[in-house]
């Protein structure tokens, strides 16, 4: 299975403030990556697809970058709505296994 | 509007069974491969289930393979997760989704459903 690890677990930061976060992949996936926001008692939120790609309706302050093994998940500008949960996905391969997860919290 | 659904959760003793459904609506279901997603407590989110559009290949987590079934009814807009053998580890949120844009990622989410296993 492809193990897919987060760094870091959590992050505090300020409204305003630019927030970038990593997920790695134990194995190549090319560029299926997927990025989700998830908030307490929702339904998590695509974000990024194809480890780029923005979703229709999500804020252009999100961005995906990377291939291969490393990819990177950026929010340009932090907004109230962004604190929350943030999860990568492998897309590339059964079983489908996402990261652990990193926590965006108020400082 | 996209939704979907889900329904059939609750309290189940150890051991036990039950079916969760995923209705949807909103979208034109026969066309989606569909997927079943936990969150247990205080855990992060596990893919356990994918089903193509016409109900074959399936796919499994090792963690519910042989135990759980998925399956789905097109004519209906239901999709469906059998769930036998139940564990205390089987405790968790459960999310019908929908395959998304890439490759197997998830653009719609239901609101997830609690199950709950416990004596």
């Amino acid at each position: 299975d492809i193990q897919m690890t987060q760094s870091p677990s959590s992050v505090s930061a300020s409204v305003g403030d630019r927030v970038t976060m990593t997920c790695r992949a134990s194995q190549g996936i090319s560029s299926w990556l997927a990025w989700y926001q998830h908030k307490p008692g929702k339904a998590p939120k695509l974000l990024i697809y194809g480890a780029s790609s923005l979703e229709s309706g999500v804020p252009s302050r999100f961005s995906g970058s990377g291939s291969g093994t490393d990819f990177t998940l950026t929010i340009s500008s932090l907004q109230p709505d962004d604190f929350a949960t943030y999860y990568c996905q492998q897309a590339n391969t059964f079983p489908l296994t996402f990261g652990q997860g990193t926590k965006v919290d108020i400082k | 509007e996209v939704q979907l659904v889900e329904s059939g959760g609750g309290l189940v003793q150890p051991g036990g069974s039950l079916r969760l459904s995923c209705a949807v609506s909103g979208f034109t279901f026969r066309s989606y491969d569909m997927n079943w997603v936990r969150q247990a407590p205080r855990k992060g989110l596990e893919w356990i289930a994918y089903i193509s559009t016409s109900g074959s290949p399936t796919y499994y987590a090792d963690s519910v393979k042989g135990r759980f079934t998925i399956s789905r009814d097109n004519a209906k807009n239901l999709m469906y997760l059998q769930m036998n053998s139940l564990g205390a580890e089987d405790t968790a949120v459960y999310y019908c989704a929908r395959d998304g844009s890439g490759k197997y990622d998830f653009d719609y989410w239901g609101q997830g459903i609690l199950v709950t296993v416990s004596s």
